[in-house]
C-alpha cells in the first residue's frame, strides 16, 4: 500500500498524558498537513511542511501542540497534557507539486480519546 | 476566517433515487474547490478539485459543478446505491496549501 499511513489509529489516554502520533506521506510527497476533526464539524488546518520546514501553523495549534518532520519524510504530532477537548480525529495529508499541486491525499487519521 | 458551508447536513436516500447537495464557500480569492468522500474507517477519498468556473467533473454516477462567481459548488449522485453512503466534503483553497472545509454532507442511502 502507497497511500499516507498513521499510527496509531486508535488512541485514549488519561487527561494530563502526553500522546504522539506518527504520519508517513506517500513517499515522493515533499508537503505533508495536518488536520483536526471533531464531532460535527468537518477537518481543520493545523499545519503545514515542506520537505522538514514547518511553513505554516494554525492558531488552532496551541502550545502543548508539537510538530516535528525531521527528515523531510515522516511527521509527528505531540500533543502535551492533553485536555479531554483534545478529543478528536488527527488527519495527516501530503502532496506533491509536480503531480498535482492541488490534490492532498488524506490517510485514515488517529482518533484520540482523552478520559 | 473563511467560511464554507455544506447543506443539507444530512439526508437519507432511497436506493435508485438520486440527490444532490450544496457547498458554499467565499467567492474572493479563490484557487480551488475540492470534494472528497469519506467512508467511516477509511481514509477520505479525493473525488473532484475543480478550478474553474463553470467546471463539470463526473466520475461515474457522481459529477460536481462549480460556480466560482457566486461561491458554490453542487455535488450529484444518479441512481444512488448502499455504497454510496459516506460524509462528502467539500474544501476550498486560496492561495497557499491548506484546505478549509465544510461540515460536510452525510449521506445514507437505505436499500
Amino acid at each position: 500500500d502507497t497511500g499516507v499511513s498513521q499510527d496509531p489509529r486508535h488512541k485514549i489516554t488519561k487527561r494530563g498524558q502526553n500522546v504522539t502520533f506518527r504520519c508517513d506521506p506517500i513517499s515522493e510527497h515533499n508537503r505533508l498537513y495536518w488536520y483536526r476533526q471533531t464531532l460535527g464539524q468537518g477537518p481543520e488546518f493545523l499545519t503545514y511542511f515542506q520537505n522538514e520546514a514547518q511553513l505554516e501553523k494554525s492558531r488552532l495549534l496551541s502550545d502543548r501542540f508539537s510538530a516535528e518532520r525531521p527528515k523531510g519524510s515522516f511527521s509527528t504530532l505531540e500533543i502535551q497534557r492533553t485536555e479531554q477537548g483534545d478529543s478528536a480525529m488527527y488527519l495527516c495529508a501530503s502532496s506533491s507539486p509536480i503531480w498535482d499541486d492541488n490534490e492532498q491525499f488524506f490517510g485514515p487519521g488517529t482518533r484520540l480519546t482523552v478520559l | 476566517i473563511l467560511n464554507v458551508e455544506q447543506s443539507p447536513q444530512s439526508l437519507h436516500v432511497q436506493e435508485g433515487d438520486s440527490t444532490n447537495f450544496t457547498c458554499s464557500f467565499p467567492s474572493s480569492n479563490f484557487y480551488a474547490l475540492h470534494w472528497y468522500r469519506w467512508e467511516t474507517a477509511k481514509s477520505p477519498e479525493a473525488l473532484f478539485v475543480m478550478t474553474l468556473n463553470g467546471d463539470e467533473k463526473k466520475k461515474g454516477r457522481i459529477s460536481a459543478t462549480l460556480n466560482t462567481k457566486e461561491g458554490y459548488s453542487y455535488l450529484y449522485i444518479k441512481g444512488s446505491q448502499p455504497e454510496d453512503s459516506a460524509t462528502y466534503l467539500c474544501a476550498f483553497k486560496a492561495a497557499g496549501n491548506k484546505l478549509t472545509f465544510g461540515g460536510g454532507t452525510r449521506v445514507l442511502v437505505k436499500p
